[in-house]
């Protein structure tokens, strides 16, 4: 079974900063997608990045970028020129061949003025 | 191009009582994911069904059903509702059930649901 960790249960960042959110996970598999999800409070998950694990080159989207080392089973998002509207829940997830998300505990970001 | 909707977005039960969670996914989606979230579980996958038939199930009592229809909305039940089940529940949809080319999922915002 897949396993996600984000050992970061909250964090802060300024406005205008940059900030990091680190995510770990635990698989057998070789082919595979990861994600970062957001979830404002209006609760609906809302994808911000995704990478294929075949793809060694690191995916970016706008002001969202992800470090991510196969070999060490890490994925992590890089926030960069924070603004208020970044402030939720950030879930990092796995997905292999079975199309079933395996989920983080998730990072409680809050961006301050 | 409307998302995907979930209905109701809040409900309040009694304990033992049984209920029924809606979605209707994005026009021509024939995936349907559901997701069970809990501050003590976290987000924990409860079953896929991709053109009426399930494909998916994860680790939950069979209190827990669904179906879909050929419309590709989908329905979930909970029988004999637990104080535990109180949680929101996630639906997403996508086109083949399955991450390909530019084709994702795309969650619901939810419905709340409370046992009392």
């Amino acid at each position: 079974a897949q396993t996600v960790t984000q050992s970061q249960p909250e964090m802060s960042v300024q406005e205008a900063e940059t900030v990091t959110l680190s995510c770990t996970y635990d698989t057998s598999e070789n082919n595979y997608y990861l994600f970062w999800y957001k979830q404002p409070p209006s609760r609906q998950m809302i994808l911000v990045i995704r990478q294929e694990a075949y793809k060694q080159q690191n995916a970016t989207e706008n002001r969202f970028s992800v470090n991510f080392q196969k070999a060490a089973k890490s994925f992590s998002l890089k926030i960069s020129d924070s603004q208020l509207g970044d402030t939720a829940m950030y879930f990092c997830a796995f997905m292999d061949a079975g199309n079933m998300l395996t989920f983080g505990g998730g990072t409680r970001l809050m961006v301050k003025p | 191009k409307a998302g995907v909707t979930q209905t109701p977005r809040y409900l309040i039960k009694t304990r033992g009582q049984q209920v029924t969670l809606s979605c209707s996914p994005i026009s021509g989606h024939r995936s349907v994911s559901w997701y069970q979230q809990t501050p003590g579980q976290g987000l924990q996958f409860l079953f896929e069904y991709f053109s009426e038939t399930q494909r998916n199930k994860g680790n939950f009592p069979g209190r827990f059903s669904g179906r879909q229809f050929s419309n590709s909305r989908s329905e979930m039940n909970v029988s004999t509702l637990e104080l535990g089940d109180s949680a929101l529940y996630l639906c997403a949809s996508s086109l083949f059930g399955r991450v390909q080319g530019n084709y994702g999922y795309t969650f619901g915002s939810g419905t709340r649901l409370t046992v009392v």
